[in-house]
């Protein structure tokens, strides 16, 4: 059992160059998440989704774009990268509805990504 | 979802009890508080989660105040590897929310 699993962990982009972060979970979590988070700062919401089909937007979805094919998959794509999106990336995954009532989000390990 | 305030940083010997304050006045009856913290660059981990009565795990306690506005994480005992930011987060389970992270409390443990 994987959890989340993010990859690459580590790129270096030029700038205007794209790319696509891989986001996968075998836990069949139904909500995906995308973070991203700058030095010394917390973390961001970039784009979320409630299952597949389905995405809608954080706080901060400028400049990237999200698909949802299936319940797995959460890729996150950047068009036309910018220094500004310099910053780690983190993937979450949680069920969205529990008996129990915990919802506890599970953490990818982080893509880090330098835009130079 | 409600907003959480928490203090930006804190210190504590290693040994001694960590007890980290949240306030989330605007918390209504159905919502969950969370916690997780984040040490270095991983991802963040989940702690432990309460709706009205105090919890515990392995990892902490988490006491609620009676009125819910307010939390505090516990870590009985702390040690080096505590140190971590830790955020306190209030949210609807099963709900579509945008799940939203604050700044969170930088706990430093200290010799």
């Amino acid at each position: 059992n994987a959890g989340v699993t993010q990859t690459p962990k580590f790129r270096i982009l030029k700038i205007g160059q794209s790319m696509t972060l891989q986001c996968t979970q075998d836990m069949n979590h139904n909500y995906m998440y995308w973070y991203r988070q700058d030095p010394g700062m917390g973390l961001k919401l970039i784009y979320y989704s409630v299952g597949a089909g389905i995405t809608d937007k954080g706080e901060v979805p400028n400049g990237y774009n999200v698909s949802r094919s299936t319940t797995e998959d959460f890729p996150l794509r950047l068009e036309l990268a910018a220094p500004s999106q310099t910053s780690v990336y983190f993937c979450a995954c949680t069920p969205g509805q529990s008996v129990s009532g915990a919802n506890v989000l599970t953490f990818g390990a982080g893509s880090r990504l330098t835009v130079l | 979802d409600a907003k959480t305030t928490q203090p930006p940083s804190m210190d504590c010997a290693e040994g001694r009890a960590a007890n980290l304050p949240c306030n989330h006045s605007t918390i209504s009856g159905n919502e969950y508080v969370y916690w997780y913290r984040q040490i270095h660059s991983q991802g963040p981990q989940y702690i432990i989660h309460g709706l009205k009565n105090n919890e515990t795990n392995e990892m902490a306690s988490l006491i609620i105040t009676e009125d819910r506005k307010s939390s505090t994480l516990i870590l009985p005992h702390a040690t080096l590897r505590d140190t971590a930011v830790y955020y306190c987060i209030v949210r609807l389970t099963g709900t579509a929310s945008k799940l939203t992270f604050g700044t969170g409390t930088r706990l430093q443990v200290t010799l």
